[in-house]
This record gives structure tokens, C-alpha cells and sequence, in this order.
């Protein structure tokens, strides 16, 4: 069974654009989550989709935002990119609500 | 909301040898709680969870001790290999719920 993928790996992009991380979840899984890795911090919440809703987020500014497609695929948009937005971006899924959420590789954003 | 605190930040074992990590949470209400294990390049990944209805639960080497009461739950590490290097991160969440709050994550170094 395929796990969680995420694209691109890497991501480079200056102050003031826009960037777009995408996640494919397990087969099967509806509910998609983003988290943000910064250099040394811990995984802080973003957001939660669950059949094709937004159902949370967590406390980052309305630059954050994001869908799920009706394939449960999902992505992240980030626009007007700031320095400290660099970080690791990880995509979670989980079946339905069910806490046991499983991780993709991340996409590594670098904003210059 | 959930707060979780996990110590150490950095563990440093002899090959063989057991290696603890302890977290703590505040809200008395979480009643789920995962341990992921974080390789450099690579995603978190899930590696064994206890619920609250149980005081611990063994997988192989790996175990996990809960504490309701205290609030705080225990990751242990019994004849630590060169391959369990890696960063662990504690989590705390109430089942059924969509957030996951994690923490600070330790970085685990067996030294061969």
C-alpha cells in the first residue's frame, strides 16, 4: 500500500510570491492535515480537511490557505511568502477522524 | 488547549543500552497518545500509541507507560541500536478529535 506522498521535495521561492504544496493521502483516507516544521520547532497544526471541507485551523495568518479535491487530494497555498515561512511542510492523513495519522515525506520550502 | 512538554531535548546512549523519553500534557481530557519517530530527510513516523484505558503497551524493544493521574507517559527504548537514531516526538490528542498537539521532539544519538 502506497503511503502518503508529497510534491515537489523542495521548494525555493523569493519574498512576496505565492507557493503551492501538494499531498496525495493513503488510499482510502479522507481526512488530510498540514503541519509546519520550522528549523528546530516541533510540528505545529495548520490545517484540517475532511471530505472536501476545511474543518480547522490553527493559529497562522489568512495567507495560509488551502482545498481538498474529491479525489481527498489536497493542497497547501502559501501566498505573499515571508522569510520566517521557510520550513518543512507536512502532509498527514488519517481515515476518517480517527487520530492514527500517517505522514508523508514533506516538502522543504525556502523563501529568499 | 493542549500542551505538551517532552524531555529531554537531546539523548545520548551507549548501543545496548535503554533510552526514556517523558512527556507531560495539561489538558485531562486527551486521551490519545502517539509517539512518532522523525529520520533526518524524512517524515514523522508513527511507531507505537497507547489510549487511556490502558496504563502501557509493548511492541518489541519499544514501550509506552501512561499516567493519567500525573498527566505525563513515558516512550522507552530497551537495547538501543545504531538505527534507532533518530528525533522522537510525543503527541497528546483527545480520540476521535482531529489535532494532534506535539512536542518538542528529542533527538536520539546511539552511540556504537
Amino acid at each position: 500500500e502506497a503511503g502518503v506522498t508529497q510534491s515537489p521535495t523542495h521548494l525555493i521561492k523569493t519574498r512576496g510570491q505565492q507557493a503551492t504544496l501538494r499531498c496525495s493521502p493513503i488510499s482510502g483516507h479522507t481526512s488530510v492535515y498540514w503541519y509546519q516544521q520550522a528549523l528546530g520547532l516541533g510540528l505545529q497544526f495548520l490545517l484540517w480537511y475532511d471530505e472536501g471541507e476545511e474543518r480547522n485551523r490553527g493559529n497562522f495568518p489568512p495567507r495560509f490557505s488551502g482545498r481538498q479535491f474529491p479525489n481527498y487530494s489536497s493542497e497547501l497555498n502559501v501566498n505573499a511568502l515571508e522569510l520566517e515561512d521557510s520550513a518543512l511542510y507536512l502532509c498527514a492523513s488519517s481515515w476518517d477522524r480517527l487520530n492514527e495519522q500517517f505522514f508523508g515525506p514533506g516538502t522543504r520550502l525556502t523563501v529568499l | 488547549g493542549e500542551n505538551v512538554e517532552q524531555h529531554p531535548s537531546t539523548l545520548s546512549v551507549q548501543e545496548g543500552d535503554s533510552a526514556v523519553i517523558k512527556c507531560t500534557y495539561s489538558d485531562s481530557a486527551s486521551n490519545y497518545f502517539p509517539w512518532y519517530k522523525q529520520e533526518l530527510g524524512k517524515g514523522p513516523q508513527l511507531i507505537i500509541d497507547i489510549r487511556s484505558n490502558v496504563g502501557e503497551k509493548k511492541d518489541q524493544r519499544i514501550a509506552v507507560t501512561l499516567n493519567k493521574t500525573a498527566k505525563h507517559f513515558s516512550l522507552h527504548i530497551t537495547e538501543t541500536q545504531p538505527e534507532d537514531s533518530a528525533v522522537y516526538f510525543c503527541a497528546a490528542s483527545e480520540w476521535n478529535d482531529y489535532k494532534l498537539s506535539f512536542g518538542a521532539g528529542t533527538t536520539v544519538t546511539v552511540r556504537a
